[in-house]
């Protein structure tokens, strides 16, 4: 079935540092994808849509500088956290669209990351 | 936009006997309902799925129905395991064919006591 391949799985590192996660579809061709935000024992928060050559659409409150998202190819995105604080934090986790599939969204398995 | 209400935020049952979870959603447009199970420190993996122009759907131990008059959705796990506990989210989107996004909602956490 199709998989969505999620890296790194967890990252640990200091205050100010930016961290890149990438989001990959293996076997299918994403022109959408989403990254969200889960905090401990909540739902997910979507963050952004990604399309594949063009901006990313993000929801409100979200801030753009922050969390930079690259959809450069149909089997990539990237969202890198730029300066990152203790307060960004958190579970990410990507999902994608198979453009010749009727399911809407495959979700990779997130990276938990903690900035110290 | 779409609000997804869930509930119960966590459920116990005995291994063997059967769990519901049910939704509610509030957009009348919304017409793709899918469930997610996620296991701790992992993304979602979708179970089952049901559109608006079916009332039913079974996937052996695992079943969801819709009402579309009353606006929710329900799923129903029988013969329960231990294997099945983990958090379940439901979900309501608008679905045409491309992307759309998901609105989740809160979780319910399920515990299969052995």
């Amino acid at each position: 079935g199709a998989v969505v391949s999620q890296h790194p799985s967890r990252v640990i590192c200091k205050s100010g540092t930016s961290v890149k996660i990438e989001c990959r579809s293996l076997d299918f061709q994403a022109t959408t994808m989403f990254w969200y935000r889960q905090f401990p024992k909540q739902s997910l928060m979507l963050m952004a849509t990604s399309n594949e050559g063009s901006k990313a659409t993000y929801e409100q409150g979200v801030e753009k500088d922050k969390f930079l998202i690259n959809h450069a190819s149909l089997t990539l995105s990237t969202l890198t956290v730029t300066s990152a604080h203790p307060e960004d934090s958190s579970f990410y986790i990507c999902s994608a669209k198979d453009r010749s599939s009727n399911q809407p969204q495959h979700f990779g398995d997130g990276t938990r990351l903690s900035i110290l | 936009g779409e609000n997804v209400e869930q509930h119960p935020s966590t459920l116990s049952v005995q291994e063997g006997d059967s769990a519901v979870i049910k939704c509610t959603y509030s957009d009348s447009a919304s017409n793709y309902f899918p469930w997610y199970k996620q296991e701790l420190g992992k993304g979602p993996q979708l179970i089952i799925d049901i559109r608006s122009n079916v009332g039913e759907k079974k996937d052996q131990r695992i079943a969801v129905t819709l009402n579309k008059t009353a606006k929710h959705f329900s799923l129903h796990i029988t013969e329960t395991q231990p294997e099945d506990s983990a958090v379940y989210f439901c979900a309501a989107t608008t679905y045409s064919g491309s992307a759309r996004q998901l609105t989740f909602g809160s979780g319910t956490q399920l515990t299969v006591l052995p």
